[in-house]
């Protein structure tokens, strides 16, 4: 299992909004920055949020990330059927072992 | 634009080692805003990351694959390199290189903001 915690699915209707969960601990999200990736069917990952809260280039403001204490959120307004994708957060975990973490991802399903 | 593209054997037979290349154009592994890094993922699963690279050879993985990972960075060639010793099944998986971010005021590994369209690796004799 992964390190944090996704929930595998959230479904919601074109145009709506819908909200994706990421827990984590004290030792990798309570103390690092939280990025966001967007994964279409068969293509590579791509940066959607970085340092919690922040949009890359090109990123439309639909997109939003928040953070608190051990949790980040990854928002999506406006929901469009190109939306429809697995969604990941990662850290950086800075235990004894530092390395880096993703959640197991999450299924979105644009109804 | 800074571009990755991974490269090397798409079959690796069991208990062999796996070597995939990837080549940065565009810019430069020398860069010291950036640490290199592999990441991959089984079919139908989430990602892993395996390591990274600094331009000086530093490096940094994953505990539960470092006794068989190894990193490397060729700066003349513009390039940074991967082996996964004493493969098995369970390493079938596509492999993605990517730049990954080092936080400006932390300096510790930020996000991955450029990845290459990554390669399937399958290990089976």
């Amino acid at each position: 299992q992964s390190v944090l915690t996704q929930p595998p699915s959230v479904s919601a209707a074109p145009g709506q909004k819908v909200t994706i969960s990421c827990s984590g601990s004290s030792s990798n999200i309570g103390n690092n920055y939280v990025s966001w990736y967007q994964q279409l069917p068969g293509t590579a990952p791509k940066l959607l949020i970085y340092d919690n809260n922040k949009r890359p280039s090109g990123i439309p403001d639909r997109f939003s990330g928040s953070k608190s204490g051990t949790s980040a959120t990854l928002g999506i307004t406006g929901l469009q059927t190109g939306d429809e994708a697995d969604y990941y957060c990662g850290t950086w975990d800075s235990s004894l072992s530092a390395f880096w973490v993703f959640g197991g991802g999450t299924k979105l399903t644009v109804l | 634009q800074v571009q990755l593209q991974e490269s090397g054997p798409g079959l690796v037979k069991p208990s062999e080692t796996l070597s995939l290349t990837c080549t940065v154009s565009g810019g430069s592994v020398s860069s010291g805003s950036y640490y290199w890094s592999w990441i991959r993922q089984p079919p139908g699963k989430g990602l892993e990351w395996i390591g990274y690279i600094y331009y000086s050879g530093s490096t940094n993985y994953n505990p539960s694959l470092k006794s068989r990972v190894t990193i490397s960075v060729d700066t003349s060639k513009n390039q940074f390199s991967l082996k996964l010793s004493s493969v098995t099944a369970a390493d079938t998986a596509v492999y993605y290189c990517a730049r990954q971010l080092i936080h400006y005021s932390s300096s510790s590994p930020d996000a991955f903001d450029i990845w290459g369209q990554g390669t399937m690796v399958t290990v089976s004799s």
